[in-house]
């Protein structure tokens, strides 16, 4: 089936530092969205990409969607001890329901 | 508008015992969906309904049953709760069957004993 990898599983930083998530499919992706899970909390829909190459900025968070749309990042700028939880990329299916990578869990040491 | 609800936030369960888990939305979303998240594994679908009244298995839906009550309210049942059940259960919406953006519950705590 559908299956979207995501690493690294686990990244600490220090306060400041940037921080990287990557998302890859064997398949060519539909669209992507980005989810941010705060600890004891539920996911938080950041953005949705859709098409090739696009790239979307939130203040310190830049989106990426692939060239060949088997891939995505999602890369923070200078973290805060407020970025701390996990990113998660999802694919969306065809009947709206998402299909998630592992996460990633930031923890961002102050 | 409270958004998306979901009752109980806790629960403890033993073996062979049944329950259902309830989701409520205020947000007039057409598709519904209930998602298990375990750790290290992500959030996995379990069933979703695109529409009031239809309702459809998603990845991993043995052991659960679900209704579609009406517009509003979709609920989850565990017949006979196993251990291997034991998770978070995140209840979400949707505005339509195109990919949207989805709004998730604050999820219920189950522990299986």
């Amino acid at each position: 089936g559908q299956q979207v990898m995501q690493i690294p599983q686990y990244q600490h930083v220090q306060e400041g530092e940037d921080f990287t998530t990557y998302c890859n499919s064997s398949t060519t992706l539909s669209n992507i969205q980005w989810y941010k899970q705060r600890p004891g909390g539920h996911p938080v829909f950041l953005i949705q990409l859709v098409k090739s190459g696009e790239v979307k900025k939130q203040k310190r968070l830049t989106f990426q969607f692939g060239e060949a749309k088997k891939n995505s990042s999602l890369h923070i700028t200078a973290t805060q001890t407020t970025d701390v939880g996990t990113y998660f990329c999802a694919e969306g299916g065809s009947q709206g329901n998402l299909i998630f990578g592992k996460g990633t869990k930031l923890s961002v040491k102050p | 508008n409270a958004g998306v609800t979901q009752t109980p936030k806790f629960q403890v369960l033993k073996t062979g015992q049944s329950m259902t888990l309830q989701c409520a939305q205020d947000m007039n979303h057409n598709s519904m969906y209930w998602y298990r998240q375990d750790p290290g594994m992500g959030l996995r679908l379990i069933y979703y309904s695109a529409s009031e009244g239809t309702t459809d298995k998603g990845e991993v839906p043995n052991g659960y049953n679900v209704s579609r009550l009406n517009k509003r309210e979709f609920s989850l049942r565990l017949e006979s709760a196993a251990p291997s059940q034991t998770s978070v259960y995140f209840c979400a919406c949707t505005v339509g069957t195109v990919s949207y953006e989805q709004y998730f519950g604050p999820g219920t705590r189950l522990t299986v004993t």
